[in-house]
């Protein structure tokens, strides 16, 4: 069955940079694009971006434009969301996420999230 | 951006009632709009894709309606599991976008 394992929690101070992990399973790695999407503290849903694992391209956020970069290795499978520069406001779960499949580009699969806290 | 709108931000209902949430998009997302529940320390769940179709395992009380900028989430007969945040979210264009949720709580 599909499965996306993030990595652990991480505490870091403002201006610092994070890498959040997202290990892939239970289907072709390269097949599918992998989204991230956060969630503030009571707060909503937030996409930040998506990234090909077959190519390589990506699309990201204008919120997050120059901050984030998210890359592949597909020797396993892994995905990996790095967010520079930062913030309180960062302070979030962040979740990979890879759509339905063929039925639809809706969000079907989700990580078990990241909690990044940004505290001095 | 395409700006996703969710009304009401909370809807109180008693258990068994029928409960009617909508999501409005400043630009036609055609169908492909999905809703998902989320419950308190849990991640969301797809209930509803392409405007209309139910996800896997997802109770027929659950339907969705609309396309274009007009949708709507409706639940029949609300039973106590159903209490919970939802969302709505475009997939036609990037950036995706959700609404920001409607609260569904026990009256």
């Amino acid at each position: 069955q599909v499965r996306l394992e993030q990595s652990g929690a991480e505490v870091k101070k403002p201006g610092a940079s994070v890498t959040v992990s997202c290990k892939t399973s239970g289907y072709t790695f390269t097949s599918y694009g992998v989204s991230w999407v956060r969630q503030a503290p009571g707060q909503g849903l937030e996409w930040m971006g998506w990234i090909s694992p077959y190519s390589g391209d990506t699309s990201y956020a204008q919120n997050f434009q120059g901050r984030v970069s998210m890359t592949t290795d597909t020797s396993t499978a892994t995905v990996y969301m790095e967010l520079r520069s930062l913030r309180s406001d960062d302070t979030a779960v962040y979740y990979c996420t890879r759509v339905l499949g063929d039925l639809s580009l809706a969000i079907g699969f989700w990580g078990q999230g990241t909690l990044v806290t940004v505290s001095s | 951006e395409i700006v996703m709108t969710q009304s009401p931000a909370t809807l109180s209902v008693s258990p068994g009632e029928r409960a009617t949430l909508s999501c409005r998009a400043s630009l036609s997302v055609s169908s492909n709009l999905a809703w998902y529940q989320q419950k308190p320390g849990q991640i969301p769940r797809l209930l509803i894709y392409d405007a209309s179709t139910r996800a896997t395992d997802i109770p027929a009380r659950f339907s969705g309606s609309g396309s274009g900028t007009e949708f709507t989430l409706t639940i029949t007969s609300l039973q106590s599991e159903d209490f919970a945040v939802y969302y709505c979210q475009q997939y036609n264009n990037w950036p995706e976008t959700f609404g920001q949720g409607t609260k569904v709580e026990i009256k």
